[in-house]
This record gives C-alpha cells, structure tokens and sequence, in this order.
C-alpha cells in the first residue's frame, strides 16, 4: 500500500528562523511529487512537482528537494505570510492522475 | 478566470437526508476528483472521473454518488447511506497529461 507520511505535525518559527519539512513516501513506482500549500478554510494551492531523485525547485522562500525516499521542503527567512498548512502528495505508476496524499504540517511563523 | 468553482461554501444536512455539493470548471480539463478532508487526516479520494460518462470509485466511495454528464461539472451527492459525513469537501481538475491538481474552494458539510 502506498504511504505518504509527513512531519512534522506542526511547526512554530520566528520570523526569520530557517527550517524544513519532511515527507516520506513509500511507493510501488513513483511518477510524481507534489507540495501544496493550504490556507485555512481554502483548497490546497499547488507550489512544486518533482519527479526523480536529485531534483529541486524553487520558489520565493521555498525550495523542494527529492531523494528515493523523501522530500524536504526548505524555508529561508520565513515571514507572517508563510503560515499555512504544506501538503505533500504521491503519483504512482498505474495510478492515472489520482494523488495520494500525507497529513500535512502546520506551520505557523511569528514576529 | 478560469477555474474550479464549488457550491454552496457551507451545507447542513438533516438526518436521512441526501445533499448534493456542485463542481464546475472552466479550465477544460478532462480528469474531475472528489476529495474529502477531516482534521488531523490528509486528503482521502472519495471518486474520480477521467472522462464525461466515467468516472471510478476512490478509497472511500461508500455512502457518495456522482455524475459526469457534462465535462464541466461533476456533482457528489452525499446520501443518508453515509454515517458521519461531516467534512470538508474538495473538488479538483487536472487534464490528462498535465498530473497537476487544481482545486476549488470547498465546501464545508455538517450534520444538524
């Protein structure tokens, strides 16, 4: 069974206080990993896709990461605005488009 | 815009009652999912659609229905077969060779 675990659960920062987040994942063929983030009361916004081990992407403050069993994503100088709920999601072979997804992290970040 | 929109954001349901959630998008994706998100739990696939007049069941079917008549929407119907259906449900669109989801708003269900 394919299992997509995050953490941690949750995350308190200062602003300014660099980190990252965790996702294992233990699947029968790996076709995609992906990060959302979500705000309270919203749906999930898509953030990265990564597909093989070696891969990073980045975006403001937020950098993803891939090895063959886990994903990082790094937060630089993380301000107010970075607060969120981050969800980490798996595609695998024979799955079509269909994710499977971990608990998430809630993060919070304060001044 | 394009997009996913869901209605209505907030729905109450009587005992034994069937309620319907809506899902409409304009982005001309062809895959459609039905998502639902319980606290502390990440998001559990309830159906999936990946063309008009298809669709499979997900992890969690049982006690929901849909139907994709049309490649714009996808509706799921909650019915009274489902014990405890208070969630938050998530609606999302993909075309088929681009595996990025792209999701609505929600719709929050809770059981008077």
């Amino acid at each position: 069974e394919d299992q997509v675990t995050q953490s941690p659960e949750a995350l308190r920062l200062q602003e300014g206080e660099s980190s990252s987040l965790n996702c294992s994942y233990t699947v029968s063929g790996l076709r995609g990993l992906f990060w959302y983030r979500q705000d309270p009361g919203k749906g999930p916004e898509f953030l990265f896709t990564l597909y093989s081990a070696g891969e990073e992407k980045e975006k403001e403050r937020l950098k993803a990461t891939l090895t063959k069993k886990e994903s990082f994503l790094h937060i630089t100088a993380p301000k107010p605005e970075d607060s969120a709920t981050y969800l980490c999601a798996v595609r695998v072979a024979g799955g079509g488009n269909k994710l499977t997804f971990g608990t998430g992290t809630q993060l919070k970040v304060e001044l | 815009d394009g997009g996913i929109t869901q209605s209505p954001k907030y729905l109450f349901r009587k005992e034994g009652q069937n309620v319907t959630l809506s899902c409409e998008q304009n982005l001309n994706h062809d895959a459609m999912y039905w998502y639902r998100q319980d606290p502390g739990q990440g998001l559990r696939l309830i159906y999936y659609s990946q063309i008009v007049n298809d669709f499979q069941k997900g992890d969690i079917a049982e006690g929901y229905s849909v139907s994709r008549e049309k490649k714009e929407s996808f509706p799921l119907t909650v019915t009274s077969a489902q014990k405890n259906p208070t969630a938050f449900y998530l609606c999302a669109s993909s075309s088929t060779d681009n595996e990025k989801l792209f999701f609505g708003s929600g719709t929050q269900l809770s059981v008077l």
